[in-house]
This record gives structure tokens, C-alpha cells and sequence, in this order.
């Protein structure tokens, strides 16, 4: 049962340019959300999250928007850096303890 | 910045063998978590705990395995009886409130089960 979808597994963008992520949810009792960046042999780092009575939050280079009528949230990096290269995973919560994980999308960013 | 921290590393361990996976939270975090991540998956939630009980488990989360606070800093995750389709990535994280708070990941304990 995935109620936190990441339909894109994989993303290239190229330096400077935005990068976007997004991700998709069933769950209308979500109501918290975060996204996390990964690295290999490293654990996830969170980056932003959004409460679901916000519509955008926005932290340095990262912005992340949800659109509750359309169960969608996204995450924009603008600009885009190498350094930003990993795996990013959205997160949601629904007022359990549980976070429910997506399945992560591959970004790289070509110098 | 104060972070979790996981150890070993790396656990390799035969079939049917126990292992206990330990984690050091953050200080002033009162919510602990265990997730695993198997190969090229999502990040999976096994259990929650606070106030020195499990709060939440998941369905991965049955008998084989338990969770332990033994003292004031440590946090642990035995499984009783490894199995092949244990071997994966077992991440401990913390978080300052049970809700609407961000978790922090330490970076992982890889168990191989041979």
C-alpha cells in the first residue's frame, strides 16, 4: 500500500538551473510533510517540511509547495548545484508516530 | 550539531543468529525510531517508542524483534533470530517532539545475514 508515491526515480538537471521533485500522497489525513536528501552510506538529512495548513515554505535555495486538493507536494532547489546530487525522499505524517516514507527519486545535477 | 549516532557500522551474521543494533539519539530528543531501508527500496517504519514503551510497530515489526532503552542514552533494536530477508540498512532516528517534528537519521547499521 503506497500512500507516499515518488513516480520519478530519476532526475538530471544541469547546474544552475531549478530542480524539481515531486511527490504524490492517498492519504487526506496527512498533515505534515518533509523532505529528506540521502546520500550513499549516509542517513537521510532532513531538508524542509510543511504543515498542512501552509500552502509553501520556503528555507535558502529550497521551496517546498503542497497542493492538498491535489494530494501533491513538491520540492524546487533553485539553483541547482552539484553538491545537491543524492536521492531525495518525501515524508509524510499523519498525527500517529509513524512517518511514511516515498520510494526516493535520484537527482543529479551536471556540472 | 548534535547528531545520532549508530553502531556497528557494519553486522554480518549468520542465519537464525541474534543481533542488537545500537543507537545513540540525540540528548534532548524523547522519540526514537527504527526504519530499514532493503536495496534500491523506500525507507520502511519498523517501531516508534517513547516514555520507555513502543508507541507505534508495523507489520515488519513481529515477535523476532525487540527494542530496548537501557539506559539514559542508548537505544537498541534485537532481532532474535536473523533471517536472509533481514539484510538490509536499519536506520535509528530521533525527534524532539512525536509530532509535526522533523526526525534525525543516524547513518545506518548495514546487516548482512549470510
Amino acid at each position: 500500500d503506497q500512500q507516499v508515491k515518488q513516480n520519478s526515480p530519476s532526475l538530471s538537471v544541469q547546474e544552475g538551473r531549478i530542480s524539481i521533485l515531486n511527490c504524490d500522497y492517498t492519504n487526506s489525513m496527512f498533515d505534515y510533510f518533509l523532505w529528506y536528501k540521502k546520500y550513499p552510506a549516509e542517513g537521510p538529512t532532513f531538508l524542509i517540511s510543511i504543515s498542512s495548513i501552509k500552502d509553501k515554505n520556503e528555507d535558502g535555495r529550497f521551496t517546498v509547495f503542497l497542493n492538498k486538493s491535489a494530494k501533491h507536494l513538491s520540492l524546487h532547489i533553485v539553483p541547482s548545484q552539484p553538491g545537491d546530487s543524492a536521492v531525495y525522499f518525501c515524508a509524510a505524517h499523519s498525527g500517529t508516530y509513524k512517518y511514511i516514507f516515498g520510494t526516493g527519486t535520484r537527482l543529479k545535477v551536471l556540472a | 550539531e548534535p547528531e545520532v549516532t549508530q553502531t556497528p557500522s557494519h553486522q554480518v551474521t549468520q542465519m537464525g543468529q541474534e543481533v542488537i543494533l545500537r543507537c545513540v539519539p540525540i540528548s534532548n530528543h524523547l522519540y526514537f525510531y527504527w526504519y530499514r531501508q532493503i536495496l534500491g527500496q523506500k525507507v520502511e517504519f519498523l517501531v516508534s517508542f517513547y516514555n520507555n514503551e513502543i508507541s507505534e510497530k508495523s507489520e515488519i515489526f513481529d515477535d523476532q524483534f525487540s527494542v530496548e532503552r537501557p539506559d539514559g542514552s542508548n537505544f537498541t533494536l534485537k532481532i532474535r533470530s536473523t533471517k536472509l530477508e533481514d539484510s538490509a540498512m536499519y536506520f535509528c532516528a530521533s525527534s524532539v517532539a512525536g509530532q509535526n517534528s522533523p526526525l534525525h537519521f543516524g547513518n545506518g547499521t548495514r546487516l548482512t545475514v549470510t
